[in-house]
């Protein structure tokens, strides 16, 4: 009954391989991101989808693509991977309400991520 | 482009202290979060305050919002072994972007 799921929890791969990270919630919400939190505990916001819609962008190399199947699933894919793609990736959800009242978001656990 | 900044970067106090933890932002909110990440886990939701309150409480935990100053402050009372975490501040200003600080890393001695 976990809330917000993502595969796989570490991932060890060579530069120059592509790879994909999975992320599912149940809590039925409409909106999904992908964080990337480097060594130094920065969390960056990368993408934003609502209702599967791209809604943030960030300034995020092309390697990386999402893609949203249905507004339960949000997953990334990763291109050419480089020694600095090195990281901890978070998916999470919320439920997308007007700003003043305040969007919670829910992390998953997180998928280690090591180019090697 | 980073809002918000938690201060102090690290902490450390004994239990039963009491933990302050600060965050200061740059542009206007509509409401501040404040998130706690236990080592190796996924971020938790612990208490959101919305710009025209000036503070909140939850548990043992107080939170105060400036937005005159542009800081909000977390306050954790009496604390315990288990409080041990990194926390974190996120803002939201309206633009559907949250945006996270890098945080706090609290560590209560026994």
């Amino acid at each position: 009954d976990t809330a917000v799921s993502q595969t796989p929890k570490y991932l060890v791969t060579q530069m120059g391989n592509d790879k994909s990270i999975k992320c599912e919630q149940n809590l039925g919400h409409d909106t999904m991101y992908w964080y990337k939190q480097d060594s130094k505990k920065f969390l960056k916001i990368m993408f934003s989808y609502n209702n599967k819609e791209l809604i943030i962008n960030e300034t995020v190399p092309n390697r990386f693509s999402p893609k949203s199947p249905d507004k339960a699933h949000l997953n990334l894919h990763i291109n050419s991977l480089e020694l600095g793609d090195s990281a901890v990736y978070f998916c999470a959800s919320s439920l997308r309400t007007n700003s003043f009242s305040g969007n919670t978001i829910y992390f998953g656990e997180g998928s280690w991520l090591t180019v090697v | 482009s980073q809002q918000g900044e938690e201060d102090p970067q690290a902490l450390s106090i004994q239990e039963g202290e009491n933990a302050t933890m600060n965050c200061s932002y740059k542009t206007s909110i509509n409401n501040l979060q404040w998130y706690r990440q236990n080592s190796g886990r996924g971020l938790v939701h612990l208490i959101l305050i919305r710009s025209n309150e000036r503070e909140k409480h939850s548990g043992r935990l107080r939170v105060t919002l400036d937005t005159s100053k542009k800081s909000s402050s977390l306050l954790i009372t009496a604390s315990r072994a288990a409080d041990t975490a990194s926390y974190f501040c996120a803002t939201d200003a309206g633009d559907d972007k949250i945006i996270f600080g890098k945080g706090t890393r609290l560590h209560i001695l026994p």
